[in-house]
């Protein structure tokens, strides 16, 4: 099956700063979605990006889909950015995704 | 905007029982999943549901383990006797081209 890896694993950051995740996956997809899990443990939805680049406020994310990775920027971070953030990719738009481990963020102020 | 919701969000069951875990779907959505999450690990994979029946199911998704749609709005996740591995938050996903994931149920099974 597909292998995600994410990295950094761990990243503590200073209020203010900004930062780059990465998400490298060992096939093709046609999806690829970035969470966010908040300190409750719910998954929120950040970007459905299988290819290109999208911006959200201080987010964006890119996905180069022949080069099998995808990035996800942080801007100005913030105390409430804290949490982990998911890569998730699936072959098919219908197909089940499959997660890649995980970056644990720590804005400290 | 809609959402998936699931109840209960936390459940606290015995070694041995049976539990049914809920999830409303967002109303237009076709595909249904079922994740789960043991504390500290990533999310895997559990079941795909799709037309009635299921499409897929992962390793993990074994006797044990039930899913069923009981009317056009409900979809359920049933564990016939928990174990203690079970403990685990279990998300519900339903989508089309991008899955949409609940709160999380948190089962502790003691």
């Amino acid at each position: 099956g597909i292998q995600v890896e994410q990295s950094p694993p761990d990243l503590i950051l200073q209020e203010g700063a900004n930062s780059t995740l990465r998400c490298n996956f060992s096939d093709s997809v046609n999806n690829l979605q970035w969470f966010h899990q908040n300190p409750w443990g719910q998954l929120i939805n950040l970007f459905y990006i299988p290819s290109g680049t999208k911006q959200n406020g201080r987010l964006s994310a890119t996905t180069v889909a022949t080069e099998r990775y995808s990035l996800l920027y942080i801007s100005s971070s913030q105390t409430t950015d804290s949490g982990v953030y998911f890569c998730a990719v699936g072959k098919t738009s219908y197909d089940k995704v499959i997660f890649g481990p995980g970056t644990s963020l720590s804005v400290i102020p | 905007e809609p959402e998936v919701t699931q109840t209960p969000s936390h459940q606290v069951t015995q070694m041995g029982q049976e539990v049914i875990l809920r999830c409303v779907p967002i109303s237009n959505h076709l595909y249904f999943y079922w994740y789960r999450q043991i504390l500290g690990q990533k999310v895997e994979f559990l079941v795909s549901f799709y037309n009635n029946e299921i499409s897929e199911k992962s390793e993990i998704f074994d006797d044990q383990f039930s899913v069923e749609r009981p009317d056009g709005s409900n979809f359920t996740l049933k564990i016939r006797s928990t174990k203690l591995e079970d403990s685990a938050m279990y998300f519900c996903a339903s989508g089309g081209h991008e899955q949409y994931f609940g709160p999380g149920t948190r089962l502790t099974v003691t």
